[in-house]
């Protein structure tokens, strides 16, 4: 069964930092997502991607935040300066046209 | 503004003692609703896709409903393996996925 992977599953930085995270969304899927959920709080949307460019994006989604899908396979979220608050799991999804979303499952990242 | 708001927050359950979890929504052009499982430090696993009012989906001991402002996640006779966040989610006109807070179930044996 397709799934969505995504590398690594667990990262730990410096603050003032930069990361990448790393997706494989499922091959023919058109729709991209990221999302954060720091612990024991809700799901939150960061950015939708579609043709190849961002869709919508929160107002958590700022400066210091950046997507790519550099290869036609990988999607990536770039964090230039991690700050404190940047640690989080983040999830990686993917969307056909009509069909519902599925989820890596995370990166756990933990800025120290 | 789009919102998701899911109740109980929590909810424990005995096992075999059968409830529903509450999912209300407002949002412009919806076009879908999704039921996720989540357990804890994975990432959301799908379970339901509904589409328009009046339409039901099941699996196993779940049974998902839909109507225009809620929806409900209807567990029959749970065991202790259906303990885990059962998240709601809206996709709304334009590709946003927006989630709710989710409601943490625990079935005690």
């Amino acid at each position: 069964e397709p799934e969505v992977t995504q590398t690594p599953s667990h990262q730990v930085t410096q603050m003032g930092q930069e990361v990448i995270l790393r997706c494989v969304p499922i091959s023919n899927h058109l729709y991209f997502y990221w999302y954060r959920q720091i612990l024991g709080q809700k799901v939150e949307f960061l950015v939708s991607f579609y043709n190849n460019e961002i869709s919508e994006k929160s107002e958590i989604f700022d400066d210091q935040f950046s997507v790519e899908r550099p290869d036609g396979s990988n999607f990536t979220l770039k964090i230039r300066s991690t700050k404190l608050e940047d640690s989080a799991m983040y999830f990686c999804a993917s969307r056909g046209v009509g069909t519902e979303a599925f989820f890596g499952q995370g990166t756990r990242l933990t800025v120290v | 503004e789009d919102q998701v708001t899911q109740s109980p927050e929590a909810l424990r359950l005995q096992e075999g003692e059968s409830s529903s979890l509450n999912c209300s929504y407002t949002v412009s052009g919806l076009r879908g609703l999704f039921w996720y499982r989540q357990d804890p430090g994975k990432g959301p696993e799908f379970l339901f896709t509904l589409y328009s009012a009046g339409e039901e989906k099941e699996k196993e001991r779940l049974k998902a409903t839909l109507t225009k402002k809620e929806s409900f996640l209807h567990i029959t006779a749970p065991k202790p393996e259906d303990s885990a966040t059962y998240l709601c989610a809206v996709l709304r006109q334009g590709g946003k996925l927006i989630f709710g807070q989710g409601t943490e179930l625990s079935v005690k044996p």
